[in-house]
């Protein structure tokens, strides 16, 4: 599986639109990106995830690059609940390893 | 009710005693995953099944022996237990092998071992 880097932490001011780079330079074609967050010591939960085109759902939007080397989750409107590690993933398709990096530390302030 | 489940939620013992970490999921997901997250907070797999079958087995001690009775249930066993073994234990779940499925993991809430 593809490798990301992400920046260790962020902020972000409350009802703001949060942007969540994350790199993925080595993604194979069979490659899906995948968001999870940590809030706090709490199991991660799943985001959002996509192969090759932008996806949206109630939580956010996940824009990819054409050449899929990149990656930028957005959460529209952050609220202090959004604070928590955010983990950018790459697995191939039907794979089982799903490996966490250190994740992006996003605060919201007030 | 809870999707993932994990007990006990907080788990104090000494060195070198044994002690066992229980995993149910009641979504019919087909694999199990256990992940340990240390101090650090980075978070690493440990192993997976899939119906009952090992199928990632990460370079762990061989004192972690997991077993999974049904694919409903992962349970996690620790003999010997060391300092270093305090942690965070988290089981999750996830439909991966199916033509539909997002791929999309469940987590419990986590284990927290301390050991002293």
């Amino acid at each position: 599986d593809a490798k990301t880097t992400q920046p260790t932490s962020m902020d972000c001011a409350e009802g703001r639109a949060a942007n969540l780079p994350c790199n993925h330079s080595t993604i194979s074609g069979n490659e899906y990106v995948y968001w999870y967050r940590q809030i706090h010591s709490q199991g991660p939960q799943y985001i959002i995830h996509g192969l090759k085109n932008n996806e949206t759902n109630e939580m956010a939007s996940l824009i990819i690059t054409e050449d899929r080397k990149s990656s930028t989750l957005i959460l529209p409107h952050a609220t202090l609940r959004d604070t928590a590690v955010y983990y950018c993933i790459v697995r191939v398709e039907y794979g089982q390893n799903f490996v966490f990096g250190p994740g992006t530390r996003l605060s919201v302030l007030p | 009710d809870t999707a993932v489940s994990q007990t006990p939620k907080y788990l104090v013992t000494q060195m070198g005693n044994d002690k066992s970490i229980k995993c149910e999921q009641n979504l019919g997901h087909d694999t199990m995953y256990w992940y340990k997250q240390d101090s650090k907070k980075f978070l690493k797999i440990m192993f997976s099944y899939n119906n009952k079958e090992l199928i990632i087995n990460e370079t762990v001690p061989n004192r972690f022996s997991p077993k999974s009775p049904d694919k409903a249930h992962l349970n996690l066993h620790i003999n010997s237990l060391e300092l270093g073994d305090s942690a965070v234990y988290f089981c999750a779940s996830g439909n991966l092998w199916a033509t539909s499925n997002t791929g999309e993991l469940f987590f419990g809430e986590g284990s927290r071992l301390t050991v002293l």
